[in-house]
């Protein structure tokens, strides 16, 4: 157990449809990454919070936003889904970019089935 | 960020020693080499990091070559519950600025059998 919790699991839903992700990261961890894992795929960085600010951005759609509350949980927001989004999404979270390490540690995932 | 090539897959005979390799032939000196694994489409799982020397921990053992260019991660006792895709990473350090995403490939798929 990594301590990083996502909800839901699984979510099914249809095409344009909007969905929610949730990420709560480890306690004491400031920073949260989501990633994209479509199937067979490697991981698609999607975007990375620090302390509630949005720090570094990678393949991530127009149609996706992610958001870091006060709380330092984080949801990841999809919308007008399309059938190739279809996909494992992972949150992961560090420490503090004062580490001298700042390893990466992953919730189980939400698997997004879009019909 | 710099790539890695690792093979695609690998079988390893239970209570041997696992080697799995990884190319990073354009590493610069501020990056770091991750490995991380999945197991079945869980989340992937920190393993080890290193920069320069070589690096153990409970999990596994991390060679890195002289020139950096390249790395074995080793697994001294494979069992069944190793089999998972393995995943190298080269990522800069902190000093190196605010990028901390990591760029995945496809992993190496390593088969313990019994």
């Amino acid at each position: 157990d990594s301590g990083v919790t996502q909800t839901p699991k699984h979510l099914i839903t249809a095409t344009g449809q909007r969905v929610t992700l949730r990420c709560s990261p480890r306690s004491g961890d400031l920073s949260v990454y989501w990633y994209q894992q479509s199937l067979d795929q490697g991981l698609q960085f999607l975007i990375q919070y620090y302390n509630g600010e949005e720090r570094a951005k990678g393949n991530i759609l127009e149609r996706f936003s992610a958001q870091q509350f006060p709380d330092l949980h984080s949801e990841l927001n999809l919308s007008s889904l399309e059938l190739g989004d279809s996909a494992l999404y992972f949150c992961a979270s560090s420490v503090s970019q004062r580490a001298s390490t700042d390893t990466q540690y992953f919730g189980p995932g939400t698997r997004l089935t879009v019909l | 960020d710099a790539k890695t090539t690792q093979p695609p897959s690998m079988d390893c005979a239970e209570g041997r020693a696992a080697n799995l390799p990884c190319n990073h032939s354009t590493i610069s000196g501020n990056e770091y080499v991750y490995w991380y694994r999945q197991i079945h489409s869980q989340g992937p799982q920190y393993i080890i990091h290193g920069l320069k020397n070589n690096e153990t921990n409970e999990m596994a053992s991390l060679i890195i070559t002289e020139d950096r260019k390249s790395s074995t991660l080793i697994l001294p006792h494979a069992t069944l519950r190793d089999t998972a895709v393995y995943y190298c990473i080269v990522r800069p350090t902190l000093n190196a600025g605010n990028n901390r995403k990591l760029i995945w490939g496809l992993g190496t798929s390593l088969a313990v059998n019994p």
